[in-house]
């Protein structure tokens, strides 16, 4: 079966970088996708990554993927204070729609 | 910018009480789900409706809970007699069709059944 699991706390310095951490179990995952869910806020995608890819930059967003060690990450460059959330990894299997969360990891930063 | 949308924000309702939940998904998608987070716990997934039928349901999504597209923009989740353990926030999410169907979620129903 699928898991997923995430760190569940990371407290930061604004202007560094924040490393959010992620592993899978399932083999047949196609795209993983990364999440934030601000206070009383929904799901907001933040990235995702083709499991056939290793890494994927978008703006301060860099995701990493190690297809053989099943683990993901995503890097905040230059974390601000508004990027104080939750961040929850998913995985969505081949042939399915469906995603399968962590519990999410709370990124907390500090001025 | 398209988003879904859910009413209410927050229910409170008596155990044993039926309860709806109410979604208004981003118009051209044709994918609708709900998901649920209990306190502390991981986002699960309950079921997906797609072509007006449910299309995949996990084990939680038993025979108290169903789910209705009753017009051409609402997506509907109802329990039929609520437990404590169904208290959760409650997202409902869409997605278009194709290979990368990325899913948008509403910011979601916190449901407390007393």
């Amino acid at each position: 079966g699928e898991d997923v699991e995430q760190s569940l706390f990371l407290s930061v310095r604004e202007g560094d970088s924040s490393v959010i951490n992620c592993t899978y179990t399932d083999s047949s995952s196609t795209y993983l996708y990364w999440y934030k869910q601000e206070p009383g806020a929904g799901l907001q995608l933040l990235t995702y990554i083709f499991s056939n890819m290793d890494m994927k930059q978008d703006q301060r967003l860099t995701v990493l993927l190690n297809k053989k060690d099943k683990h993901l990450s995503l890097r905040i460059a230059d974390t601000q204070t508004g990027d104080s959330a939750i961040y929850f990894c998913a995985e969505r299997r081949w042939g399915y729609s469906t995603l399968t969360f962590g519990k999410g990891t709370m990124l907390l930063v500090s001025p | 910018e398209p988003e879904v949308t859910q009413t209410p924000s927050h229910q409170v309702t008596q155990m044993g009480q039926e309860v709806i939940l109410r979604c208004v998904p981003i118009s051209n998608h044709l994918y609708f789900y709900w998901y649920r987070q209990i306190l502390g716990q991981k986002v699960e997934f309950l079921v997906s409706f797609y072509n007006n039928e449910i299309s995949e349901k996990s084990e939680i999504f038993d025979d108290q809970f169903s789910v209705e597209r009753p017009d051409g923009s609402n997506f509907t989740l109802k329990i039929r007699s609520t437990k404590l353990e169904d208290s959760a926030m409650y997202f409902c999410a869409s997605s278009g069709t194709g290979a990368n169907t990325e899913a948008f979620f509403g910011q979601g129903t916190r449901l407390t059944v007393v």
